[in-house]
């Protein structure tokens, strides 16, 4: 139980694009959705927080007209990396928790690659 | 600024050895910890999380908490080379609001 996917598990784009990337709770409905970036032999970090229905909450330092953040339902999350650069290359992870299922755990996805070129 | 803070290593033991991985944290009124694994390339997998003072045991794993010293801590015994991996430590914070802050990992590396 509690299986997070995401979608694409790799992509390249060019420089100025715009990438979608889709994370969905598969076996429950996920309250929280989490999205995180992590740089090769960094630690995760947070980017935002989006709850089902409302306007994500971006950490400090996180452009939010960047990087739209979607819930749309409380399975579906998706990221939206606008105008791509090479320094948005990073492995992007999105996690989702439900209070009644071992509140406050975070299931995570497989990771989505980005590469910029 | 809420800390977590882990060495990084890397830890390395023979196989079949017992690991101890550590990890403490700076928000005194923090509520939950989590242990997780990561491979190289791959994302985090939950390994266990941990809410009250004391030892939590799942197969191989122990993890132990002790909120006065403000340290967690993840014990892997019979260590298999398959155990290789980072180890990722997280706190939520006393605010409630379930945000994990991450330490920035212990490499672990079992040898056969």
């Amino acid at each position: 139980g509690a299986v997070v996917s995401q979608h694409p598990s790799r992509v390249i784009c060019k420089s100025g694009t715009s990438v979608k990337i889709e994370c969905r709770s598969l076996d429950f409905q996920a309250t929280t959705m989490f999205w995180y970036r992590q740089f090769p032999k960094k630690s995760l970090m947070l980017m935002a927080t989006s709850n089902e229905g409302s306007k994500a909450t971006y950490e400090q330092g996180v452009e939010k007209d960047k990087f739209l953040i979607n819930h749309a339902s409380l399975t579906l999350s998706t990221l939206t990396v606008t105008s791509a650069h090479p320094e948005d290359s990073s492995f992007y992870i999105c996690s989702a928790s439900h209070d009644l299922i071992a509140a406050d755990t975070q299931y995570f996805g497989p990771g989505t690659r980005l590469t910029v070129l | 600024q809420k800390e977590v803070e882990q060495n990084s290593g890397p830890l390395s033991v023979p196989e079949g050895a017992i690991a101890s991985l550590n990890c403490t944290y700076s928000d005194r009124g923090s509520q939950s910890f989590f242990w997780y694994r990561q491979y190289s390339g791959k994302s985090p997998e939950l390994i266990m999380f941990i809410y009250s003072n004391g030892d939590k045991e799942d197969g191989r794993f122990t993890a132990q908490l002790n909120k006065a010293s403000q340290y967690v801590s993840l014990l892997i015994r019979d260590s298999q080379p398959s155990d290789s991996a980072t180890y990722l430590c997280a706190v939520i914070g006393r605010s409630g609001y379930s945000t994990l802050t991450f330490g920035k990992g212990t490499m672990l590396l079992v040898s056969p």
